[in-house]
Order: structure tokens, then sequence, then C-alpha cells
């Protein structure tokens, strides 16, 4: 079955630092890929996505290139600030299962970003 | 503005009480989802609707009971709950097809006492 693997946390940088989350896929065909962002006492919020192949998804300086080749999607920041302090998740919807707009999630990297 | 309500933000409950969690969508979506979410753990999808129908159940206890009377509403009933189901509880919707994102509510913060 579909799978994600995150890079396990939590993750504690000073602000204007680079950040990067891992993580890589399993699935057949070719997923979607997201990444979401849950502030504390919030739901996920949809960060980013990406639907095929090389396509680049960014949003709030936040950037993740599908790697068809090497099954990843990994999150970037430049500079990161102390408001981007949360916890992400990478997720996939697959093309499989019983379910329509059923998602795989990984199991969630917290940030922690420093003045 | 995530066009996913629910109610209420924060219960708290006796194991002999019966309560509801109630999920609103405003987005035309015909999926809909309940997550549980606990400390230290991944999240965990417990029940799927497509269309008003359930297509998934995965192996959750009868002590919570799902409801989706039409596709912008869904229910979660709980009744004779244990300590260890407080967590917080995640409502999303989708469009019923697949390589779609699904969008959340900001959930119910639930301590079973």
């Amino acid at each position: 079955g579909d799978s994600v693997t995150q890079m396990e946390g939590p993750v504690t940088l000073s602000e204007e630092a680079f950040l990067t989350i891992n993580c890589t896929y399993t699935a057949t065909g070719y997923p979607s890929l997201f990444w979401y962002v849950q502030y504390p006492g919030e739901g996920l919020q949809l960060l980013l996505k990406a639907t095929k192949a090389d396509d680049k998804g960014s949003n709030k300086g936040f950037e993740a290139t599908y790697r068809k080749e090497t099954t990843s999607f990994h999150l970037e920041k430049g500079s990161v600030q102390v408001s981007d302090s949360a916890v992400y998740f990478c997720a996939l919807s697959g093309v499989g299962g019983t379910s329509y707009g059923k998602l795989t999630f990984g199991q969630g990297t917290i940030l922690t970003v420093h003045p | 503005e995530t066009g996913v309500t629910q109610t209420p933000r924060h219960l708290v409950m006796g194991m002999t009480n019966k309560k509801s969690l109630k999920c609103e969508q405003h987005l035309g979506h015909n999926a809909m989802y309940w997550y549980k979410q606990s400390a230290k753990k991944p999240l965990e999808l417990m029940f799927v609707y497509n269309f008003k129908e359930q297509t998934e159940n995965n192996s959750v206890p009868s002590r919570f009971s799902p409801e989706c009377p039409n596709s912008s509403h869904l229910f979660l009933h709980l009744h004779t709950l244990q300590p260890e189901d407080s967590a917080l509880y995640l409502c999303a919707s989708s469009q019923p097809k697949r390589l779609v994102e699904q969008f959340f509510g900001p959930g119910t913060r639930l301590t079973v006492l």
C-alpha cells in the first residue's frame, strides 16, 4: 500500500536559518503530493502541493519539488521565522484503494524556531 | 477561513456520558473524514464517507458511531468512552476523487475523565 516517511523530529532552528524537512513516499502510479502545516491548537492547513513529476509547489516562502526518480518531496525554506514553528505533515493522494480522496500522511515533524 | 467548521471546540466528558461532535463543510464536497490525533502518535484515519455512504471504518471501536445525514454534515456520536480516547478529533472534506487535497476543520479537543 501507499506510505509516507518523514524525517524524525523535532527540528530546532534559529531565526533566518535554512530549513529542510525530508519526505519520501511509496505509491503505485503517480500520486499527488502535499505538505500540510498545523499550528498549535489548530487543524491542518494545506501549505503547498504538486500533482505531477518535476512540479514545484510553493507558498509563504516554502517550496517542495516532486521528484519521481527519488520518490521524494522535501520541504525547504530559505529563512525561517519564529511564526513558522508548527508541525509539518507530508501526505499523498494515490490512485489505488476503495475510497476516493483518501490521503496517506507521514508522522509529522515538529519545528521550533527560536529568535 | 477553511470552510470546514467543527463544534464544540472543547469537550470534557465522563466515561458514562453520551455526546456528539459536529462537522459542517461549506465547500460543496461529497467526501468527509474523521481523524483522531493523539499526542506522540501519527494521525489516525477513523471513518470515510463518500456521497453519504461509509466507505471505510478503520477498526474503530463501536463506542464511536459516525453519522452522515447529507454531504455537508458529519457527526461523531460518543458513548462510554475511555480515558485513552482523549485526543484532538479532526474532520476533513474533499471532492470524492483521487489525487485531490483535503480541507480540515479546527478540531474538537476531547478530554475523557
